[in-house]
């Protein structure tokens, strides 16, 4: 399996709305809503923001929101603020040895 | 509230085999639910490589398959990574994590920095 296709930095002014790619194939992203978006701050560890393409986790704030087209998964923070200053990855699972693949991660950061 | 600490040696000499250990506590490691361990490389990209399900059921990162194993210990209500024939590209911090699927994971330990090096 191949690593998702992630940008490598995105970046947006405070109250704007940053949105992420990941792009798989047919064989991860383009045939399951298994994917899940992970927001890491330095020297912490990741954190689930997004699970099965749109699900939120409690205590995630709806600012954050998931949604997926073919085979490209999209991670869009709407209002943006400080503290969503962060790497983000997206993670599909790829169906092929019940694997789980990565995207290389994005960093977002808030100008 | 659970939580999950790993546990191993931080410095692993070429050629041997890197043991860690992942604690957890709160939560009973015999329910229904994915057990993971996932490493990152400095300043790289995460990189899934076992989770072991309830039941004991086993999926391994293909690329790393044939040196891998994951296990479980009721017991201790603790889980293990063992990884074969390390060399310098295994150096890595190594998080443990439990989720309701092998796609999402929502507890993780705090991460273990593993140095292969002589």
């Amino acid at each position: 399996q191949s690593a998702l296709t992630q940008p490598p930095s995105a970046s947006g002014s405070p109250g704007q709305s940053v949105t992420i790619s990941c792009t798989g194939t047919s064989s991860d992203v383009g045939s399951y809503d298994y994917v899940s978006w992970y927001q890491q701050h330095p020297g912490k560890a990741p954190k689930l923001i997004i699970s099965e393409v749109t699900k939120r986790p409690s205590g995630v704030p709806d600012r954050f929101s998931g949604s997926k087209s073919g085979n490209t998964a999209s991670l869009t923070v709407s209002g943006l603020q400080a503290e969503d200053e962060a790497d983000y990855y997206c993670t599909s699972y790829a169906g092929s040895d019940n694997a789980v693949v990565f995207g290389g991660g994005t960093k977002v950061t808030v100008l | 509230q659970v939580q999950l600490q790993e546990s191993g040696p931080g410095l692993v000499k070429p050629s041997e085999t890197l043991s860690l250990t992942c604690g957890v506590s709160g939560y009973s490691i015999s329910s229904d639910s994915y057990w993971a361990w996932i490493r990152q490389s400095p300043g790289k990209g995460l990189q899934w490589i076992a989770t072991i399900y309830h039941g004991g059921h086993t999926y391994y990162n293909p690329s790393l398959k044939s040196r891998v194993a994951i296990s479980v210990d009721t017991s201790q209500n603790q889980f293990s990574l063992k990884l074969k024939s390390v060399t310098a590209a295994d150096t890595a911090l190594y998080y443990c994590a439990r989720g309701g699927a092998q796609w999402w994971l929502n507890y993780w330990g705090q991460g273990a920095l593993v140095t292969v090096s002589s």
